[in-house]
């Protein structure tokens, strides 16, 4: 069965600095797909980053970065140069081709000013 | 151009009642995908609605049933209510053919805050 597992349930961060969040994963498939998620307190869940697990290299978008180690089915996310804006509950998330999302549990951002 | 609109945004339901909960995907999308997410947790996998048909079903009772309509809005139904269905119940829509360079390119809703007494 496929599970995401996110072991922090809340960090915090001091503004501008680097925090890294941890998510592991596991799958049997060879061809998936790998996402963060952010969730504030609108609810929405907006789309940060994600990584095709054929692709060696580490997705990038901006502050936002992945460690992706695919033998170890490790999927970190660094977010660079914190700001206030980035509190709000970060979700990891498994596509294996079945059409559907396996969500971890979330891990609360705070971001100390 | 609208993303996902869900309705109601909140509900209060007596337990043992039927609920209906709406989605009208992002213009250009032809799938609806339907999230449970409880307190504290990460979103659940309900079912997956592709022309008009479910196309797959997460770990969830026959209490859940869904439709989409020819236009590819949606809704979620529930019978039978009970206080565990108490929940965010959340919309993705994505377009079937983008999964090669956008995988699903999953669109969420704000949600239907759903609480049964």
């Amino acid at each position: 069965a496929q599970t995401v597992t996110q072991s922090q349930p809340e960090m915090s961060v001091q503004e501008a600095e680097t925090v890294t969040l941890s998510c592991t994963y596991d799958t049997s498939e060879s061809d998936y797909y790998l996402f963060w998620y952010k969730q504030p307190p609108s609810r929405q869940m907006i789309l940060v980053i994600r990584q095709e697990a054929y692709k060696q290299q580490n997705a990038t978008e901006n502050r936002f970065s992945v460690n992706f180690q695919k033998a170890a089915k490790s999927f970190s996310l660094k977010i660079s140069d914190s700001q206030l804006g980035d509190a709000a509950m970060y979700f990891c998330a498994n596509d294996s081709g079945t059409y559907k999302y396996i969500f971890g549990t979330g891990t609360r951002l705070k971001v100390l000013a | 151009d609208a993303g996902v609109t869900q309705s109601p945004t909140h509900l209060i339901k007596t337990r043992g009642q039927q609920v209906t909960l709406r989605c009208s995907p992002k213009s250009g999308h032809d799938t609806v995908s339907w999230y449970q997410q409880a307190l504290g947790q990460g979103p659940q996998f309900i079912f997956q609605y592709y022309e008009e048909e479910e196309r797959q079903r997460g770990n969830f009772p026959d209490r859940f049933s869904g439709h989409q309509f020819p236009n590819y809005s949606s809704e979620l139904n529930v019978n039978a209510l009970w206080l565990g269905d108490s929940a965010l119940y959340l919309c993705a829509s994505s377009l079937a053919q983008d999964r090669g360079e956008n995988p699903y390119g999953y669109t969420f809703g704000s949600g239907t805050r759903l609480t049964v007494v």
